[in-house]
């Protein structure tokens, strides 16, 4: 079965500290995407990551890829309250690039 | 150009109405593809194009028929939608054709209500 379990599914946050989201999938793959999707909107690409090991940074955010235990992480440092969004990550199952997505993880940030 | 449009915003539709979403993108992707977002929830694909024609029917209703006129564009017709089917619909795009590896990028929906 082609699966994406991210947890936590929700995650309210205070400002300034450290969390981080877990994406486990289900088979092989080695294309992991992470969206954001605020309220009301479409999806915005955040990280594409392509090999194991790879390790992507972009301001407070940071999405890591283990390919062999199938798990990617979205670290958050030092939320912000800008940052509250739902968060999605995806793999590209081979097959006619066909993206499986996670439940997606609703992030708040509170002051 | 990194953008995919799409039109209208918003539409609401009785449920014996005929209409169409529209979706296009300059950027000379390859691949493209419909997907339904209900509230809460992440995106279903619904269908992929590549290289114009269908590769992938994620077994639509036929209320949702697709089409692909040229490699810029990409409709979906609605006919006799149910209330069910109101949702967010996203259109995407890829280079490459469907199968390649390379990030979907996303336009901003159509809000779609069926009354």
């Amino acid at each position: 079965e082609l699966k994406v379990e991210q947890n936590p599914l929700f995650l309210s946050m205070q400002e300034g500290k450290n969390y981080t989201i877990y994406c486990n999938y289900s088979t092989t793959s080695d294309r992991l995407y992470w969206y954001r999707q605020d309220p009301g909107k479409s999806l915005e690409s955040l990280f594409v990551l392509l090999s194991n090991g790879a390790v992507k940074q972009e301001g407070r955010l940071m999405a890591s890829l283990d390919t062999k235990a199938r798990l990617s992480t979205l670290h958050i440092t030092a939320a912000v309250h800008d940052l509250s969004a739902t968060y999605f990550c995806a793999f590209l199952y081979n097959q006619g690039g066909k993206l499986i997505f996670g439940q997606g993880t609703e992030l708040s940030v509170k002051p | 150009d990194t953008e995919v449009t799409q039109t209208p915003k918003h539409l609401v539709m009785g449920m014996t109405n005929k209409k169409s979403l529209k979706c296009e993108q300059h950027m000379g992707h390859r691949a493209m593809y419909w997907y339904k977002q209900k509230a809460k929830k992440p995106p279903e694909l619904m269908f992929v194009y590549s290289y114009e024609k269908l590769s992938i029917n994620e077994s639509v209703p036929s209320r949702f028929s697709p089409e692909c006129p040229n490699s810029s564009l990409l409709n979906l017709h609605l006919h006799a939608l149910q209330p069910e089917d109101s949702a967010l619909y996203l259109c995407a795009s890829s280079q490459g054709g469907g199968g390649s590896p390379y990030e979907q990028y996303f336009g901003p929906g159509t809000r779609l209500t069926v009354t």
